[in-house]
């Protein structure tokens, strides 16, 4: 399966909302409700944001939501903090296998 | 609390095998499947199979087909991720991750495997 497509890079403000895209395809983003976000600092594990598309783990910032409409899932930040500042991946299921999305490094200016 | 704890890195020489291993607790290891994705240097991440602890199945990404083997060890509550035939483009960063109804939480801290000459 192909990777699902993200931006390379955004980027935002201290206060602001920023939205990352995972646009993937009808076989996988469009045909499940299984799209999961990840957030990666560097040199360590990703850690869970977002899972089933919409809902948040245990200890999770209420500032992280997800949201989808059709082929394309969607994580927004908002208040933005400098903590936040790091790579993010999108997960979706093709069949029984799963597919990451390339990945969105968000800098906080 | 729920933890997965990984093997530490390695350094192969192209031709060679390594085998890393991905050792659970906190948890009952045979009621959750285990993943393996890697990331290359500044890449992103890449799917590599999954194992039932259970009963040992797996499936693995066509990609790597013949060449990743994954085995469990009930007894230690333990996954095992071995790659042969390495290439330099194996280096990477290797991740074990639980799966909870097609999530992963937790990942292991990720085990750095280098091939080089």
């Amino acid at each position: 399966q192909s990777a699902l497509t993200q931006p390379a890079s955004v980027s935002g403000s201290p206060g602001q909302s920023i939205t990352i895209s995972c646009t993937g395809t009808s076989s996988d983003v469009g045909s499940y409700n299984l799209v999961s976000w990840y957030q990666q600092h560097p040199g360590k594990a990703p850690k869970l944001m977002i899972y089933e598309g919409s809902k948040r783990p245990s200890g999770v910032s209420n500032r992280f939501s997800g949201s989808k409409s059709g082929n394309t899932a969607s994580l927004t930040i908002s208040g933005l903090q400098a903590e936040d500042e790091a790579d993010y991946y999108c997960c979706s299921y093709a069949g029984s296998s799963p597919v990451f999305g390339g990945g969105t490094k968000l800098t906080v200016l | 609390q729920v933890q997965l704890v990984q093997s530490g890195a390695e350094v192969k020489k192209p031709g060679a095998s390594v085998k890393v291993s991905c050792k659970a607790s906190g948890y009952t290891f045979t009621s959750y499947y285990m993943h393996w994705v890697r990331q290359a240097p500044g890449q992103g991440l890449e799917w590599m199979g999954i194992i039932n602890p259970s009963g040992g199945s797996t499936s693995y990404a066509q990609k790597l087909q013949g060449r990743v083997t994954m085995t469990r060890d009930t007894s230690t509550s333990t996954v095992y991720m071995e790659l042969s035939s390495l290439r330099s483009e194996d280096t990477a960063v290797y991740y074990c991750a639980r799966e909870n109804d097609h999530w992963f939480d937790p990942w292991g801290q990720g085990t750095l495997v280098t091939v080089s000459s």
